[in-house]
């Protein structure tokens, strides 16, 4: 079945500066892949997705990239603040109704 | 719009008792899911309904638990006896059917723990 791997588990930056969270994906019938940010206490909240006729996507500070050959997705932040600090989540799917989460990455941003 | 509304936001039990979650979706989405999140397992599909109409229950773990919705502005989660292992966040999220872009809204979730 599909399987996504996230890396790193976590992420440390200093405020400022960039952060890149990676997955892959196992089933190349993929073709929609959003990112959920969840802050502590919270459930997941989408904020940025892309499709695989897509190859980036931007929303100010935040932009995703996917690359089909080799199965791989990232998300990109610019210029990290503290509001930033979160667990994300990535995920791929061939269905909208059915996601193949990632395991998250607990982005820490130091002042 | 209130968004997604769960409750209790936490539950202490001690095993072998009943536990009922609850959630009320947003108006008009017409999609929910039960999700839940453990630090080894991370996010989980337990079960999603379309129209109030169970559609993929294959990750409900075991026949202790069962999920209702009897109308399209509630919906519970049930776990009947409770064990230690199910201490987790269950997580209601719903979605509209009519764009395949439209997003998961996500509840606050409700943290349960069985002692």
């Amino acid at each position: 079945g599909e399987n996504v791997e996230q890396h790193p588990s976590t992420l440390s930056v200093q405020e400022g500066d960039s952060a890149v969270i990676k997955c892959t994906y196992s089933d190349s019938a993929s073709n929609y892949f959003p990112w959920y940010k969840q802050e502590l206490g919270k459930g997941p909240q989408l904020i940025i997705d892309i499709r695989s006729n897509v190859g980036e996507k931007k929303d100010q500070r935040i932009a995703v990239t996917l690359n089909k050959t080799a199965k791989h997705f990232s998300l990109h932040i610019t210029e990290t603040q503290p509001e930033d600090s979160a667990v994300y989540f990535c995920a791929a799917s061939w269905s909208n109704y059915q996601l193949i989460w990632g395991a998250g990455t607990k982005l820490i941003i130091k002042p | 719009d209130a968004g997604v509304i769960q409750s209790p936001r936490h539950e202490v039990t001690e095993m072998g008792q009943e536990v009922t979650l609850r959630c009320k979706p947003i108006s008009g989405h017409d999609y929910l899911f039960w999700y839940r999140q453990t630090m080894m397992r991370g996010l989980e599909l337990l079960i999603y309904f379309n129209n109030n109409v169970p559609i993929d229950d294959s990750g409900m773990p075991e026949d202790r638990f069962s999920a209702k919705m009897p109308n399209a502005s509630f919906s519970t989660l049930k776990i009947q006896p409770s064990e230690p292992r199910d201490s987790a966040v269950y997580f209601c999220a719903c979605k509209r059917a009519q764009s395949e872009n439209s997003p998961l809204h996500f509840g606050n979730g409700t943290r349960l723990t069985v002692t």
